[in-house]
């Protein structure tokens, strides 16, 4: 199994700019998650799906859209990127498990906007 | 949105000590607590995760508690190695199956 997978590592953007941020997984999880991590501020969650098809915010969404039309795959979407959202971004999945729900993460994507 | 908070931010250890720190998170709403080791340039790794209280787990010479009456955990690092060295990471996970809130985490550092 290959785990949790992002793509890309880095990515530089300029303010404005859109992008998608790709997460998949292949161990039939059913939740998966975005968060993003700064600099004293730990992570933090932008948006999870408890399954294909149904997705919902956390704790920082705004500028960042998701969707899940299968169960492999999470995509995070930068609509038009900010300086604010310089940061390092990792993806998460979940089996259900007596709904305890312990994260399985990716290697991460640091994303830079000018 | 939980709060958790997690004490020290930072900490030198001698090798061969031992150590413990701290999680707090609210009582209310609770259904887990999480443990994740992040070390530099990796990706953060589950440790522990316990949900009743009075809960204890060990692995090797890390161990974890939990009162969920009170709202903290401990972490505790016996005979704490270099490699040993890493970020702490606490989560609490709300009612039923949402997402986790993590703290800032505790930075250790294990001097040889």
């Amino acid at each position: 199994n290959a785990g949790v997978t992002q793509t890309p590592k880095f990515q530089v953007l300029k303010t404005g700019q859109s992008m998608t941020l790709q997460c998949a997984q292949d161990m039939n999880h059913e939740y998966m998650s975005w968060y993003r991590q700064d600099p004293g501020m730990g992570l933090r969650l932008i948006h999870y799906s408890v399954g294909a098809g149904i997705t919902d915010q956390g704790e920082v969404p705004n500028g960042y859209n998701v969707s899940r039309s299968t169960t492999e795959d999470f995509p995070l979407r930068l609509l038009s990127a900010a300086p604010s959202q310089t940061s390092v971004y990792f993806c998460a999945s979940s089996y259900a498990s007596g709904g305890i729900n312990e994260q399985f993460f990716g290697p991460g994507t640091r994303l830079t906007v000018l | 949105i939980l709060n958790v908070e997690q004490s020290p931010q930072s900490l030198h250890v001698q090798e061969g000590d031992s150590t413990n720190f701290t999680c707090s998170f609210p009582s209310s709403n609770f259904y887990a607590l999480h443990w994740y080791r992040w070390e530099t340039a990796k990706s953060p790794e589950a440790l522990f995760v316990m949900t009743l209280n009075g809960d204890e787990k060990k692995k090797g010479r890390i161990s974890a508690t939990l009162n969920t009456k009170e709202g903290y955990s401990y972490l505790y690092i016996k005979g704490s190695q270099p490699e040993d060295s890493a970020t702490y990471l606490c989560a609490s996970q709300g009612g039923g199956a949402d997402g986790l809130t993590f703290g800032k985490g505790t930075h250790l550092i294990i001097q040889p």
